[in-house]
């Protein structure tokens, strides 16, 4: 799988938009981005995942570059309840361990 | 509520002492993995089974060792335990062990070996 490059923290007010960015310049076009969230030592929770289009849910939108090097997730309006490290994989098809590099800090302060 | 249901939800134990932590997916989900957690550290992937069969394969010591059951649920053995294995292990389901899908973590046991 190609590897990924966070910022290892970042900062965001309460109520705005929390742009995350990730490098992924080694992506193969096979492989996925997906990103993931992870409160305080819960379980991780599944945000959103994208090949190559823009993706929306109702959680976060998903920016892929036209070269797929780089991608930026998107928290709309964050809460304070977004504060958690975020991580972004890039995931071959066919191959399924998922590995978790060291992420992004997001602090959503009031 | 992810779907994901691991037990115990807190292990503790003593050094030399082997454990093991249960896992069962969602329903329908036939694909499992592990990931070992310690204190302020990244999430290190162990071993994924799909349907019964390994089907890749992490940092994962010798000391430990996962299978998959026919019903589904998977178990992680963790032998001869370490002081340094203490850690949260979370196991995640996905539905299908090829195509995009995304996986749903349970909320980890964590275990402390004293």
């Amino acid at each position: 799988d190609a590897k990924t490059t966070q910022p290892p923290s970042m900062d965001c007010a309460e109520g705005r938009a929390a742009n995350l960015p990730c490098n992924h310049s080694t992506i193969s076009g096979n492989e996925y981005v997906y990103w993931y969230r992870q409160i305080h030592s819960q379980g991780p929770q599944y945000i959103i995942h994208g090949l190559k289009n823009n993706e929306t849910n109702e959680m976060a939108s998903l920016i892929i570059t036209e070269d797929r090097k780089s991608s930026t997730l998107i928290l709309p309006h964050a809460t304070l309840r977004d504060t958690a490290v975020y991580y972004c994989i890039v995931r071959v098809v066919d191959n399924n361990d998922m590995r978790f590099g060291a992420g992004t800090r997001l602090t959503v302060k009031p | 509520d992810s779907g994901v249901t691991q037990t115990p939800k807190h292990l503790i134990t003593a050094t030399g002492q082997r454990v093991t932590l249960r896992c069962s997916p969602r329903s329908g989900d036939l694909s499992v993995y592990w990931y070992q957690q310690s204190l302020d550290q990244g999430l290190q992937f162990l071993i994924q089974y799909y349907n019964g069969e390994e089907r890749a394969k992490g940092n994962i010591l010798e000391r430990f060792s996962a299978q998959q059951f026919p019903d589904l649920h998977s178990e992680l053995n963790l032998s001869s335990l370490e002081l340094g294995d203490s850690a949260l292990y979370f196991c995640a389901s996905s539905s299908r062990a090829q195509l995009n899908t995304e996986a749903f973590f349970g909320q980890g046991t964590r275990l402390t070996v004293v």
